[in-house]
């Protein structure tokens, strides 16, 4: 069964902390993994990641995918209140596109 | 064009009764996807279209759902005799499939309850 699996599913924070939210899976025909930001409403991309080792970045966000070992990273430097939302992960599956989500880690950035 | 937009973005209704919702992708796109949410779980897929035709309907999409996308633009998906537990958050999704690098961009969803 394909499996993607988010950890932790909480995180709480201070602003300036860094965290590194992970994204590990087990799938059949992987094309690529993807970020998304959701606050209260629809999820909002973030990076689609294809091949290893390749680190795509964005201001203060990075991530990265480990192809052989099935994870990818994604990173959040000098946290700010507006970083708190849900972050979601999603495999994209080679023949159809589909996506399986992972549960999402809740993202807290105090004060 | 400023993105997937839906219709309604909230929709109460007692159980029993039918529901549509509509949802306009990017206007260049061609493939369409319902994915559904419920508090605390990421987005599960339901189906997707590409252009008019329906390719993939997930086992969750049960017999009571029914999703058209009849001219490769906007689609509708129906829910009948709703049931409580159809209570969630209903997203579509549209891409472009001729890109290499395809990702899917989402709409505001609309967030159904059901009494």
């Amino acid at each position: 069964e394909d499996k993607v699996v988010q950890s932790p599913l909480s995180l709480v924070v201070h602003e300036g902390d860094t965290v590194t939210l992970n994204c590990s899976y087990e799938v059949t025909n992987f094309r690529s993994l993807l970020w998304y930001k959701q606050e209260k409403k629809a999820p909002t991309f973030l990076f689609m990641l294809t091949s290893s080792g390749i680190e795509k970045k964005s201001g203060r966000l990075s991530s990265i995918l480990d192809k052989k070992e099935l994870f990818s990273i994604l990173n959040i430097t000098a946290t700010q209140t507006g970083d708190s939302a849900v972050y979601l992960c999603a495999v994209v599956f080679y023949n159809n596109n589909d996506m399986r989500f992972g549960a999402g880690t809740r993202l807290t950035v105090k004060p | 064009d400023t993105g997937v937009s839906q219709d309604p973005r909230h929709k109460i209704t007692k159980r029993g009764q039918n529901v549509t919702f509509r949802c306009d992708p990017i206007s260049e796109h061609n493939r369409l996807y319902w994915y559904r949410q419920t508090l605390g779980q990421g987005p599960e897929f339901l189906t997707y279209f590409q252009n008019e035709a329906q390719l993939e309907k997930s086992r969750l999409l049960s017999d009571r759902f029914s999703a058209e996308r009849p001219k490769g633009s906007f689609s509708t998906l129906e829910i009948q005799r709703t049931e409580q537990g159809d209570s969630a958050m209903y997203l579509c999704a549209s891409s472009l499939a001729e890109t290499r690098q395809e990702t899917q961009y989402f709409g505001p969803g609309t967030r159904l309850l059901v009494l």
